[in-house]
């Protein structure tokens, strides 16, 4: 089934606790992103990357890292988690070829920063 | 830049009602327009999409116009179902795909 896979679906830690959200999707596609949603917010993008080692800050990078060392994983790292990082994290990928098609979308993980 | 305002929810309608959840955008060039669907708990599904002016997207029911001269995509539901309560968010894709805030509808029987 294709898919995308994000770990953990929840998470509660402290603040400046080292923490990786892990993502894989499995359709081999090139661009991946990450986004956060918050209500009365939409989603917004934090980094995003275009192919294997390619890797740029979306509307939101403030806080986080990323990596792109294979095509199918695209971990989502908080150096040092802050409360206003509590939200719900969403993964997603799509082809590079044809804006025209949608993402897919991972499941969300919610982190809750103590 | 490019933006995409949807109306305020939650939008409460009963079980076969008529549902319109008006979505615009403002965007340079030509942006492919779509809807997805966030159920309870879950993550984001495509709805329905449509990619240049005047295509119609159609899935489950639900369907939406690109209307370039309004600059709009507003997602249309004949009759609605207590399943089809969910979080729906509008957007638009030219380099990077671009949300409006999602718009709740609740369907009761």
């Amino acid at each position: 089934e294709a898919q995308v896979t994000q770990n953990p679906r929840y998470l509660i830690t402290v603040t400046g606790k080292k923490l990786t959200v892990t993502c894989s999707q499995n359709m081999n596609h090139e661009y991946m992103s990450w986004y956060r949603q918050d209500p009365g917010l939409g989603l917004r993008q934090i980094y995003y990357s275009m192919n294997v080692e390619v890797t740029d800050k979306g509307d939101v990078p403030e806080g986080y890292k990323v990596s792109r060392k294979e095509k199918r994983n695209f971990p989502l790292i908080l150096e040092s988690p802050s409360p206003n990082q509590t939200s719900l994290y969403f993964c997603a990928s799509r082809t590079t070829f044809g804006r025209n098609y949608g993402y897919t979308f991972g499941s969300g993980t919610r982190l809750t920063v103590v | 830049g490019n933006s995409v305002t949807q109306m305020e929810g939650p939008v409460t309608l009963s079980e076969e009602a008529f549902l319109t959840i008006n979505c615009t955008y403002t965007a340079t060039g030509y942006p492919s327009l779509f809807w997805y669907v966030q159920y309870p708990g879950e993550g984001l599904q495509l709805l329905l999409k449509a990619t240049k002016a005047d295509d119609k997207g159609s899935n489950k029911g639900f369907e939406a116009t690109y209307r370039k001269e309004t600059t709009s995509f507003h997602l249309e539901k004949g009759s609605v179902q207590v399943s089809d309560s969910a979080v729906y968010f509008c957007a638009l894709n030219t380099d990077k795909l671009i949300f409006g805030t999602g718009t709740r509808l609740q369907v009761f029987p």
